[in-house]
């Protein structure tokens, strides 16, 4: 079975710009959830998707936004960016008989 | 206090020894553990994934959860240099929203 996909892998983008990250879970699973990973914060969870509908939601801005497909794929959006947002953002999906998270390779976003 | 604390090292050893990672947690309602290893710019790898109290072993690796005293551990026998990564323990509850938390991660360095 092929893992988790993320793309792009790099992102440049400046302040004020919107960005739009893309991520493919593994075949079957139905939930997607999104993570930003800092050096000073650590894990931190934005939000997750099951079949079209997010189902939770962490502590970040409005400006981080998400949605996913009836095939499962899910986007995530931030706008007008800050210089914060640098990270590394992670999507990880889940589905079958357990609620383990398999992890894509992330989306490395520096915000200049 | 964290709802999940982890020490993050780094933690330095020589090759072969064993290690102990370890990670402590407030809430009583955490019933599925996981232990996740990260390399450098990559996405957390799933290694262990443990439910409710006892030990699990695969290969060179042991998780163990102690619930009574809200701490688990994972350890690894033989460490071996490729075993140099970031490890991240993570904990959900049972039921509802099974979002882990997640520990900041241990940094572990084997050196030959």
């Amino acid at each position: 079975k092929a893992g988790v996909t993320q793309t792009p892998r790099y992102l440049i983008k400046t302040r004020g710009q919107q960005v739009t990250l893309s991520c493919s879970p593994i075949s079957g699973h139905r939930s997607v959830s999104w993570y930003q990973q800092t050096p000073g914060q650590g894990l931190q969870f934005l939000f997750e998707y099951f079949s079209e509908t997010q189902r939770n939601k962490g502590n970040f801005p409005g400006r981080f936004s998400g949605r996913q497909f009836s095939n499962s794929r899910s986007e995530m959006n931030v706008s007008t960016l800050e210089l914060g947002d640098s990270a590394l953002y992670l999507c990880a999906s889940s589905g079958g008989t357990t609620n383990e998270q398999f992890f894509g390779p992330g989306t490395r976003l520096t915000v200049l | 206090q964290k709802e999940v604390e982890q020490d993050p090292g780094p933690l330095s050893v020589p090759e072969g020894a064993i290690v102990s990672l370890n990670c402590t947690y407030s809430n009583s309602a955490f019933q599925y553990f996981m232990w996740y290893r990260q390399y450098s710019r990559k996405g957390p790898e799933l290694l262990m994934y443990t439910y409710s109290s006892g030990n699990k072993e695969d290969g060179r690796f042991t998780a163990q959860v102690d619930k009574s005293s809200k701490y688990i551990s994972l350890f690894i026998r033989d460490s071996q240099p490729s075993d140099s990564a970031t490890y991240l323990c993570a904990m959900s509850e049972a039921g509802g929203s099974y979002i882990p938390t997640f520990g900041r991660g241990t940094s572990l360095i084997v050196h030959p």
